[in-house]
């Protein structure tokens, strides 16, 4: 199983909403990561987690709060967004978190904020 | 910066024809390089991946070919089908680190 599943596929939230992004891998692997994806962009990198402990913040806004309860979850709480936050939010997961491992991307879900 | 870039931003190739996408890296202290195709609606899927004690690597109908003299990166795919239109997105890892430095992506048109 090579899978990384995403829910929701799609959300539209309102500025002053409160609502959270989930990802599940079931591959084994201990890091987990959240890429933010603008149209015709290449991810970018927002988060990372190895080990279940936060490795990396690339200086995201407060409003994005990540949150690893387990080694198969990973969670994006969102509070207070603004419409430019609006995205394509991948997950991905990889074996370790020291690189030259392949990193696989979740569908992502499709962020949209009014 | 930006320290991976693509040449072309577009490519149009006929179905049956070879594609060639290319990469330009600038830090040569990157040791992996990886190579993702993002269809339309979903996320990144791997393609091929190759470290820098190789020069080349292949795959099923892929080839990803690496020149550290010029920091070049390719990915060849051979006999292009339909099902292969979709983004390509060369990335490298520096120093064996946590995050992939993604390029910006190479949109591949396959026409019949």
């Amino acid at each position: 199983d090579t899978e990384v599943t995403q829910t929701p596929k799609h959300l539209v939230m309102g500025m002053t909403n409160k609502k959270s992004l989930k990802c599940e891998q079931h591959m084994g692997h201990r890091a987990m990561y959240w890429y933010k994806q603008k149209a015709k962009k290449p991810p970018e990198l927002m988060f990372v987690y190895s080990y279940e402990k936060l490795s990396i913040n690339e200086s995201v806004p407060s409003r994005f709060s990540p949150e690893c309860p387990n080694s198969s979850l990973l969670n994006l709480h969102l509070h207070a967004l603004q419409p430019e936050d609006s995205a394509l939010y991948l997950c991905a997961s990889s074996r370790t978190g020291q690189g030259s491992y392949e990193q696989y991307f979740g569908p992502g879900t499709r962020l949209t904020v009014t | 910066g930006e320290s991976v870039g693509l040449h072309l931003p577009t490519l149009s190739v006929q179905e049956g024809d070879n594609s060639i996408i290319n990469c330009a890296y600038s830090n040569s202290a990157s040791d992996y390089f990886i190579w993702y195709k993002q269809e339309s609606g979903k996320g990144p899927q791997f393609i091929i991946d190759i470290r820098s004690n190789m020069d080349k690597r292949q795959g099923q109908r892929v080839t990803v070919l690496l020149n550290k003299t010029v920091k070049h990166l390719s990915l060849q795919i051979a006999a292009t089908q339909p099902g292969d239109s979709a983004v390509y997105f060369c990335a490298e890892n520096m120093n064996s680190g946590y995050a992939l430095n993604f390029g910006k992506g190479t949109s591949l048109l396959v026409t019949p």
